[in-house]
């Protein structure tokens, strides 16, 4: 089965830094990988996705992640932290079997803390 | 154009009750996923719908269930409600569902059974 492990569950970063968030997968090929943002009380937002081709991925705000095969990682970066930042980033996989069809499966989540 | 609807936003049900939540999909999407959201088991897929047909069923009890209607609207109901079943439950919609295209998601519902 697959899996997804985000072994951060909290991050605290000032605003300006650097910030990387960890994502570890499970999975018997490379599978789709994506990160969404959820800010409190609001659903998921997209921030990029990989499919295939090149590892390194550009998303919206100014995220960007690298995928990793040998490590199963695909970790998202940011270089300069803004306060808006501050959220709850999930890692998802989804299968590259027709018939599961949507399904994503989520990591456990890392909420991002930004300091002034 | 307008977004995933759920509604409603926020819901307080008694244990043993039971409840349907409502999902809009963007226009033209045809596929409906439910996710449910609690701070213990984080977010877990529910199901999916595709042109009115259940395409893939995550680890739920039978008591959750949902449909979809010809003009891709979806609801989930969930019978004889558990406190457990207090969670925050999103809805995505997606184009297609024969592969993994963005997968758009509502605001969801919020729903607190006492």
């Amino acid at each position: 089965a697959q899996s997804v492990t985000q072994p951060d569950i909290h991050i605290t970063v000032s605003e300006g830094a650097s910030l990387e968030l960890r994502c570890n997968y499970s999975y018997g090929a490379t599978p789709y990988l994506f990160w969404y943002v959820q800010s409190p009380g609001q659903g998921l937002q997209l921030l990029l996705k990989y499919f295939s081709g090149d590892t390194l991925v550009q998303g919206i705000k100014g995220f960007e992640a690298e995928f990793k095969r040998s490590q199963s990682s695909f970790n998202l970066r940011k270089p300069s932290v803004h306060w808006s930042d501050a959220a709850e980033y999930f890692c998802a996989v989804g299968s590259l079997i027709k018939a599961a069809g949507n399904k994503l499966t989520f990591g456990g989540g890392t909420r991002v803390l930004v300091k002034p | 154009k307008a977004g995933v609807t759920q509604t409603p936003r926020y819901l307080i049900k008694t244990r043993g009750q039971q409840v349907t939540l409502s999902c809009s999909p963007i226009s033209g999407h045809r596929s409906v996923s439910w996710y449910q959201q609690t701070p213990g088991q984080g977010l877990q897929f529910l199901f999916e719908y595709f042109s009115e047909t259940q395409r893939n069923k995550g680890n739920f009890p039978g008591r959750f269930s949902g449909r979809q209607f010809s003009n891709s609207r979806s609801e989930m109901n969930v019978s004889t409600l558990e406190l457990g079943d207090s969670a925050l439950y999103l809805c995505a919609s997606s184009l297609v569902a024969e592969m993994n295209t963005e997968a758009f998601f509502g605001q969801g519902t919020r729903l607190t059974v006492v």
